[in-house]
């Protein structure tokens, strides 16, 4: 148990579906990130909240909708991906953004294992 | 800006023998350093922190780094490489900015 709750663990959908990841944590943290992990590729930063406040979107397509309803649950919702979307999708927290909260590094969860086909 | 290169994707060791996994990271402030390990089908843990304090970090299942600012380095060692300690390796540098950036990784093979 890591502390951060992704599900589902894995998922098939099609380029037409629609879904949705979810992460949750009870850490008491206060930032909350969405990954991008390739098969030889570096980690990609997705998206950033900040106290339920989006502070990063690095160019992602809209395909991609990110949600934070509170600072305990962060959601990625997808619609029309491509085959080059299949990839694992990591959630990470941490106690905050800034300051101080960096220096604690991130808990991350397990991650979705995406297949688009 | 900050960055962080990991000298060489794939380390082969053998069991009982010295883990060395290199971390080099640029940064125009004293950083803090961060080493994560990742086994397969899971997220990343957090295995060690650099954080201003001592430059020699311990760390758990028996890993350490040291922080040399002379040579902006943050290398991982074991003294006794275990079949579990098998799987991916990521060094990552955080500075003022609040960008915490990952190095590509290190896939560790341990060979019986």
């Amino acid at each position: 148990e890591t502390g951060v709750t992704q599900t589902p663990r894995h998922l098939v959908m099609g380029m037409t579906n629609k879904k949705s990841l979810k992460c949750e944590q009870h850490l008491g943290h206060n930032a909350m990130y969405w990954y991008k992990q390739s098969a030889k590729k570096p980690l990609e930063l997705m998206f950033v909240y900040n106290f339920k406040e989006q502070t990063e979107n690095n160019s992602v397509p809209s395909r991609f909708s990110p949600e934070c309803p509170n600072s305990s649950h962060l959601f990625l919702h997808l619609h029309t991906l491509q085959p080059e979307d299949s990839a694992l999708y990591l959630c990470a927290s941490s106690q905050d953004q800034t300051g101080g909260g960096r220096a604690y590094g991130y808990t991350f969860g397990s991650g979705t294992r995406l297949t688009v086909v | 800006a900050q960055s962080v290169t990991q000298l060489g994707s794939h380390v082969s060791v053998s069991e009982g023998a010295l883990v060395l996994l290199r971390c080099n990271y640029s940064s125009s402030v004293p950083p803090y350093l961060f080493w994560y390990v990742q086994y397969p089908n899971q997220g990343l843990q957090l295995l060690l922190k650099y954080t201003s304090a001592a430059t020699l970090v311990k760390g758990i299942n028996g890993f350490e780094a040291e922080f040399k600012k002379s040579e902006t380095s943050f290398h991982l060692t074991k003294p006794s490489a275990h079949m579990s300690d098998a799987a991916e390796y990521f060094c990552a540098v955080s500075d003022v900015s609040d960008k915490v950036i990952f190095g590509p990784g290190t896939s560790l093979s341990v060979i019986p």
